[in-house]
């Protein structure tokens, strides 16, 4: 059964309309993460959450947003996606705590179209 | 900071060939390193996850070795298959000032087995 659950798996916009992707976690791990990933390239963190509080990187635009309601749901919001948001977005939970038993687990990610 | 560097960035073999990845890192201080596969367009799949007091992992025809101080991986593919082809990412886990640690990705290698 999926862990990491990430609706939809494709979406199309359009220049400007704000949209959301949505991340579900099965697993009570109470960090979660959103990366982005363009064409070719490496998955960039974007922010993540441990608990409640929020934790931006610090190239990440302005134009990215993210919610979490509750432990289980994480949302990324893109108030005006450009073409250049154009990506794969991929959202990842982790238990807290560092050592060996770190692992970060990964959903099947949302492949974000700017029209 | 932490970085990773993936070598050769893309390699195309014959069927049945043996096959190293390699994957270096800058900064000695991890705890984990993992290996993942991603088909085109889709999420990331995990392969091999080797603890830092591991030396490697072995799962079917994948073996993955860890050399810390050096700072190097490899993914070691046996018999390699048409299936095999996809991108093969490095990550690794450093603690990153946080109580949660942070991963970071390298570009990837995009296999290619031609049947």
């Amino acid at each position: 059964d999926a862990m990491v659950i990430q609706n939809p798996r494709y979406q199309v916009t359009q220049f400007g309309k704000p949209v959301t992707l949505s991340c579900s976690q099965t697993l009570n791990h109470n960090v979660m993460y959103w990366y982005q990933q363009k064409s070719s390239q490496a998955p960039k963190l974007l922010f993540h959450y441990y608990d409640k509080d929020f934790n931006n990187e610090a190239d990440t635009p302005d134009n990215f947003q993210s919610r979490r309601p509750n432990t289980s749901f994480c949302f990324l919001d893109i108030r005006s996606p450009g073409l250049g948001d154009a990506a794969m977005y991929l959202c990842a939970t982790s238990p807290s705590g560092q050592g060996v038993k770190n692992i970060q687990y990964f959903g099947a990610g949302t492949r974000l179209s700017v029209l | 900071k932490q970085e990773v560097t993936q070598i050769p960035a893309a390699l195309s073999v014959p069927e049945g060939e043996n096959l190293v990845l390699n994957c270096s890192f800058t900064d000695s201080a991890i705890y984990n390193l993992q290996w993942f596969r991603q088909d085109p367009g889709k999420g990331l799949t995990s392969l091999l996850l080797i603890q830092s007091s591991q030396r490697e992992q072995t799962s079917g025809r994948l073996n993955a070795s860890l050399d810390k101080s050096s700072g190097r991986s490899t993914l070691y593919i046996a018999a390699s298959q048409p299936g095999d082809s996809a991108t093969y990412l490095c990550a690794v886990y450093n603690a990153g000032g946080t109580s949660y640690g942070k991963l970071t990705f390298g570009q990837g290698t995009i296999l290619t087995v031609h049947p």
